[in-house]
C-alpha cells in the first residue's frame, strides 16, 4: 500500500522559515515524481512544487520561486521543502503527492498525504 | 497560465440523481492533461480522472470524464451518500498545473 506521511508544519513568524517532510513507502521511490501541493483555509488547492525521480529536474509556481526550495532523498524514501521568507499568504494544508511517472512535468497526483498545516502569522 | 473554471458553484441533488460538472479552460489543455479529483472535509483530495476520460484504480464506474481542448465535464451517473464532496479539475498539461476553484456536490 502507497502511503505518504507529511510532517514539520507548524506556526511561523512572517520572514521565517520551515522545513517539511514527507516520508513515503509502497513503492519504487526514486521511480516517480513527487509534488507538494497547498490549500489555504478554505480555499481552493495550488500547486506549489514538483520534483523528479532523480531529483534533477525541478519546478515552482511564481508565488514561491526564489523562496521554497524541493530536495528529496532517494535513500531514505523522502520529499522535503524548504520554504524561506515565509508571507502570510502562504498560509495552508501542505500535501505531498506522487506522480504518475519519473519526470516531474505533465503530472496528475495520486496519491496524497494526509497534509501538514503551515501557518505564518505574528 | 492556464485559468480553470467550474461551474456550477454548488450543485443540490439527490441519491440516485445524474450529476454533470463542468470545467472550462481560459486555453486549449495540451493532450486532454485533464485530472478530477474528489475532496471529502479534512480529508485529503482524491484523484478520480486522468487524461480527461481514464478512471483511477478503484474509482467505480459511475465517474465518468469527458472532453478536449477547453471544455470537459465528469458525470457521475447515480449519485451514491458517499459522493457528496468537492470537485477540483486540474491541468497538468502546462506549467503552472492549475486547479478550478471546486464545485460543491450538496444532497438536496
Amino acid at each position: 500500500e502507497v502511503q505518504l506521511l507529511e510532517s514539520g508544519g507548524g506556526l511561523v513568524q512572517p520572514g521565517g522559515s520551515l522545513r517539511l517532510s514527507c516520508a513515503v513507502s509502497g513503492f519504487s521511490f526514486s521511480s516517480y515524481a513527487m509534488n507538494w501541493v497547498r490549500q489555504g483555509p478554505g480555499k481552493g488547492l495550488e500547486w506549489v512544487s514538483s520534483i523528479s525521480g532523480i531529483g534533477g529536474s525541478t519546478y515552482y509556481a511564481d508565488s514561491v520561486k526564489g523562496r521554497f526550495t524541493i530536495s528529496r532523498d532517494n535513500s531514505k524514501n523522502m520529499v522535503f521543502l524548504q520554504m524561506n521568507n515565509l508571507r502570510g499568504e502562504d498560509t495552508a494544508v501542505y500535501y505531498c503527492a506522487k506522480g504518475p511517472r519519473i519526470a516531474a512535468s505533465g503530472n496528475w497526483f495520486d496519491p496524497w498525504g494526509q497534509g501538514t498545516l503551515v501557518t505564518v502569522s505574528s | 497560465d492556464t485559468v480553470l473554471t467550474q461551474s456550477p458553484g454548488t450543485l443540490s441533488l439527490s441519491p440516485g440523481e445524474r450529476a454533470t460538472l463542468s470545467c472550462r479552460a481560459s486555453q486549449s489543455v495540451s493532450s486532454t492533461y485533464l485530472a478530477w479529483y474528489q475532496q471529502k472535509p479534512g480529508q485529503a483530495p482524491r484523484l478520480l480522472i486522468y487524461g480527461a476520460s481514464s478512471r483511477a484504480t478503484g474509482i467505480p464506474d459511475r465517474f465518468s470524464g469527458s472532453g478536449s481542448g477547453t471544455d470537459f465535464t465528469l458525470t457521475i451517473s447515480s449519485l451514491e451518500p458517499e459522493d457528496f464532496a468537492v470537485y477540483f479539475c486540474q491541468q497538468y498539461g502546462s506549467s503552472p498545473y492549475t486547479f478550478g476553484q471546486g464545485t460543491k456536490l450538496e444532497l438536496k
